[in-house]
């Protein structure tokens, strides 16, 4: 089955400690994205990669990390995590057609930081 | 600089009431336009989607249709049922990072 994966469903973490959120998908789509979702704000996007070894920053990259390694996958790190980046989070990847035929978008991980 | 407006919600409606959720762009050149929709606890998955001016894209019952005179994207459906209910967004594409630019959300609440 065509699908994102992401890691894990639900996380509860202490300010400052280190997370990675992993993000994989077997399509072998050229474009992968991280987005958050808050309310009242809506989707946006914190990165988004190309390709492998390519990356660049959405609109909120601020205190995130990302790294593309391998076509597959594409982490979301967070290197010292703070209460403001409690959220919904996705990844989501498209084909190398600009994904005018749309995006296929992981069922989310809620991050909250205390 | 790029813009999707969504009428707010909630929307409630009756189960088989036809239903519009409203959808307006601001955009360069001739973008892509889509909807997407989340049901609750899940990600969002792509509803619809039209890629030229008089488009129209359709699925399970839904209908919008690209109009470029009025920049407008409005998501149609003739007769909702309850498991409609979920968050509808209206988003189109970026064309210089491929980037999709997202309508905040209409929630959608359908009564039996």
């Amino acid at each position: 089955e065509a699908q994102v994966t992401q890691n894990p469903r639900y996380l509860i973490t202490v300010t400052g400690k280190k997370l990675t959120v992993t993000c994989s998908q077997n399509m072998n789509h050229e474009y992968m994205s991280w987005y958050r979702q808050d309310p009242g704000l809506g989707l946006r996007q914190i990165y988004y990669s190309m390709n492998v070894e390519v990356t660049d920053k959405g609109d909120v990259p601020e205190g995130y990390k990302v790294s593309r390694k391998e076509k597959r996958n594409f982490p979301l790190i967070l290197e010292s995590p703070s209460p403001n980046q409690t959220s919904l989070y996705f990844c989501a990847s498209s084909a190398g057609d600009r994904g005018y035929y749309g995006y296929t978008f992981g069922s989310g991980t809620r991050l909250t930081v205390v | 600089g790029n813009s999707v407006t969504q009428m707010e919600g909630p929307v409630t409606l009756s189960e088989e009431a036809f239903l519009t959720i409203n959808c307006t762009y601001t955009a360069t050149g001739y973008p892509s336009l889509f909807w997407y929709v989340q049901y609750p606890g899940e990600g969002l998955q792509l509803l619809l989607k039209a890629t030229k001016a008089d488009d129209k894209g359709s699925n399970k019952g839904f209908e919008a249709t690209y109009r470029k005179e009025t920049t407008s994207f409005h998501l149609e459906k003739g007769s909702v049922q309850v498991s409609d209910s979920a968050v509808y967004f209206c988003a189109l594409i970026r064309d210089s990072n491929y980037q999709l630019i997202w309508g905040a959300g209409t929630k959608l609440i359908i009564k039996p």
